[in-house]
């Protein structure tokens, strides 16, 4: 069964205290990766996309990675606005738009 | 705002009423993906639509829900005779094309419609 998980549920950092956040996955063939961050009361929104093992995005603090079985979501000097819920999603090789989604990661960052 | 809309953002309904979600694709987006969201859960997908067309609708109750997307006008996720356990955050997600084709386009989302049935 396609399933993805997301470790820690919960993350406390102080400012300034770099991390990672993973989501594994195991689902037949990968045709994508996406990573979304989600506010309180908001829609998720969208951060990157990864495709291949061995790729890597970047944007501001954040930055995305993948191997063939894992993806892991680095924070680099956080700030407290970084603070928010990160999604990864997965599509399955075999299909072309049903994405699997983890249950989120929880990001405080206190000053 | 080009974005994803969705109305309203809060509904309160009764048990055995209906409930009517709305959802606007951002301009140029055809592909329209309903999801639901519990607390402390990853979104459940629901169903997935072109315009005038439902391409999959596996992730929806048979009973009771029903989606569409007009030629004109919003997408309309419809839910009859709500239950308390239809209570949830209701999402919307357009995207110009199928996701996994062979772009970079991924799902866009809308703020959602929170769904309490008392």
């Amino acid at each position: 069964e396609d399933q993805v998980t997301q470790s820690p549920e919960a993350l406390r950092l102080q400012e300034g205290e770099s991390s990672s956040l993973n989501c594994s996955y195991t689902v037949s063939g990968l045709r994508g990766l996406f990573w979304y961050r989600q506010d309180p009361g908001k829609g998720p929104e969208f951060l990157f996309t990864l495709y291949s093992a061995g790729e890597e995005k970047e944007k501001e603090r954040l930055k995305a990675t993948l191997t063939k079985k894992e993806s892991f979501l680095h924070i680099t000097a956080p700030k407290p606005e970084d603070s928010a819920t990160y999604l990864c999603a997965v599509l399955p090789g075999d299909s072309n738009y049903q994405l699997i989604w983890g249950a989120g990661t929880k990001l405080i960052i206190k000053p | 705002n080009a974005g994803v809309m969705q109305n309203p953002r809060h509904l309160v309904r009764r048990r055995g009423q209906e409930a009517r979600l709305r959802c606007s694709p951002m301009k140029g987006h055809s592909h329209v993906y309903w999801y639901r969201q519990l607390p402390e859960e990853g979104l459940k997908f629901m169903v997935y639509l072109q315009k005038e067309n439902i391409i999959d609708e596996s992730g929806m109750p048979k009973e009771r829900f029903s989606a569409e997307f007009p030629k004109e006008g919003p997408s309309i996720l419809r839910i009859q005779q709500v239950v308390r356990g239809d209570s949830a955050a209701y999402f919307c997600a357009s995207s110009p094309r199928r996701v996994g084709t062979n772009s970079n386009q991924p799902q866009h989302f809308g703020d959602g419609t929170r769904l309490s049935i008392l």
